[in-house]
């Protein structure tokens, strides 16, 4: 089975810390996204990665940044946090771009406060 | 830009009855077509797709290219089958554009 672990599964951070959401995943996969996750606003993306060093903005790239310095490893970065970024965030990844099915993890639940 | 529409919020039906998902979706090219899960305390994860033409757990969901939907239905519903449910869509051309696009979710609750 893919396993895809996020470190945190609870973080409460004040405003204006620095926050590191790390995303680990066993499969030797080429592909890393995270999504967050609001009621009503379904997931949207915020940053993926087709391959190592590699990265792309989502749809809501705004106050994070990432990093993928391995293959297996995926973080998002929130320089700044802020009360908006309160969202449960989801990491997720997959063998490769031909590839339809995403594998998520756990969710990482960020309050800020 | 493509976008997928996810009209109900939230579903209530009865244990044993029929039960429709709704999904729309916008978008001018050849779609690939998702639904996601995602049950209490659990992580997301694929229900089907429809390339496969498959039925999961009793659900299925036909592409209507003609009115740009992909439901996802049950003749039965179950009390396990409470969750929230995402269509999703991914572009079929290549390039950047290949990550998935969510709708809002549907929570789905059986009622015993």
């Amino acid at each position: 089975d893919v396993k895809v672990t996020q470190s945190s599964r609870y973080l409460v951070k004040r405003t204006g810390e620095k926050v590191f959401l790390e995303c680990v995943q066993d499969m030797d996969h080429e592909n890393m996204f995270w999504y967050r996750q609001d009621p009503g606003l379904g997931l949207r993306l915020i940053y993926f990665s087709y391959d190592v060093k590699m990265k792309e903005k989502g749809d809501i790239p705004e106050g994070y940044s990432v990093s993928r310095e391995k293959k297996e490893r995926f973080s998002l970065i929130l320089e700044s946090a802020s009360t908006n970024q309160t969202s449960m965030y989801l990491c997720a990844s997959r063998p490769g771009v031909w590839a339809g099915e995403l594998f998520f993890g756990e969710g990482s639940r960020l309050t800020v406060l | 830009a493509q976008r997928v529409t996810q009209p109900e919020k939230l579903l209530s039906v009865f244990k044993g009855a029929p039960v429709e998902l709704k999904c729309n979706y916008s978008y001018s090219g050849s779609p690939e077509l998702f639904w996601y899960v995602q049950y209490s305390r659990q992580r997301l994860q694929l229900l089907l797709r429809h390339i496969s033409r498959e039925s999961i757990k009793g659900f299925t969901a036909d592409l209507n290219k003609g009115e740009t939907s992909f439901h996802l239905k049950k003749p039965f519903a179950q009390e396990e089958d409470s969750a929230m449910y995402y269509c999703a869509l991914r572009k079929f051309s290549s390039g950047s554009a290949r990550q998935l696009t969510f709708g809002s979710g549907t929570q789905l609750t059986v009622l015993p």
